[in-house]
């Protein structure tokens, strides 16, 4: 069955780093996208950004409100995505997911979450 | 304030068809197609629909999608308990090259 497994996730204060992992298992993992999303304390979901295969030039794309503070990157041969996150405001607060994806949006695997806290 | 519009609440008895609808604009849910999640507080999100009408393995067929112009919604016939429920759209957005979210309706089966 495909699993997603979120960690890294903790407090950090405000204008540090943090790099969220997420290995991946049964399934062909170089094969596709993934996926970064948020949930913030009582909010719904967020786009955070995602990465595409190799195969199609394995390039990024994120939600403005990250653009240019967080990366996206993959390991295919570790079966490892990776979030960092860099100048982190409070405002990035949340539980973030790792998915897969089958479409630019369409995410048809969700890990179980990690939550960030930034805060001083 | 999310791009795509959603009532925060609607609420339905056993068994009965409910209705959940999310409103956007040309440039994404009038030219691109539409996803649902169903979320439970302190579990993963599960992909309920996906391009505008399509049933994930596993999905029961009580759950289904439709889209016309720049609005889409989401029915739930036969509704049981355990549809109770956050249920977000979601869809790409070309003018924001993101994907965008509604905020939400929160389902209760009385």
């Amino acid at each position: 069955e495909v699993q997603l497994v979120e960690s890294g996730g903790g407090l950090v204060k405000p204008g540090r780093s943090l790099r969220l992992s997420c290995t991946a298992s049964a399934f062909t993992f170089g094969d596709y996208a993934m996926s970064w999303f948020r949930q913030a304390p009582g909010k719904g979901l967020e786009w955070v950004g995602f990465i595409r295969s190799k195969a199609y030039g394995g390039t990024t794309e994120y939600a403005a409100s990250v653009k240019g503070r967080f990366t996206i990157s993959r390991d295919d041969s570790k079966t490892i995505a990776y979030l960092q996150m860099n100048s982190l405001k409070t405002e990035d607060t949340a539980v973030y997911y790792c998915t897969r994806n089958i479409d630019v949006a369409v995410a048809d695997y969700w890990g179980q979450g990690t939550l960030v806290t930034v805060s001083s | 304030q999310s791009v795509l519009t959603q009532p925060p609440s609607a609420s339905g008895t056993p068994g009965q068809r409910v209705t959940l609808s999310c409103s956007g604009s040309s440039s994404n849910i009038g030219s691109n197609t539409v996803n649902w999640y169903q979320h439970l507080p302190g579990t993963a999100p599960k992909l309920l629909i996906y391009r505008n009408n399509q049933r994930p393995s596993g999905v029961p067929d009580r759950f289904s999608g439709s889209k016309s112009g720049t609005s889409a919604s989401l029915a739930i016939s036969g509704l049981q308990s355990e549809d109770e429920a956050g249920y977000y759209c979601a869809a790409w957005d070309d003018s924001l090259n993101g994907v965008v979210f509604g905020g939400g309706t929160k389902l209760t089966v009385l």
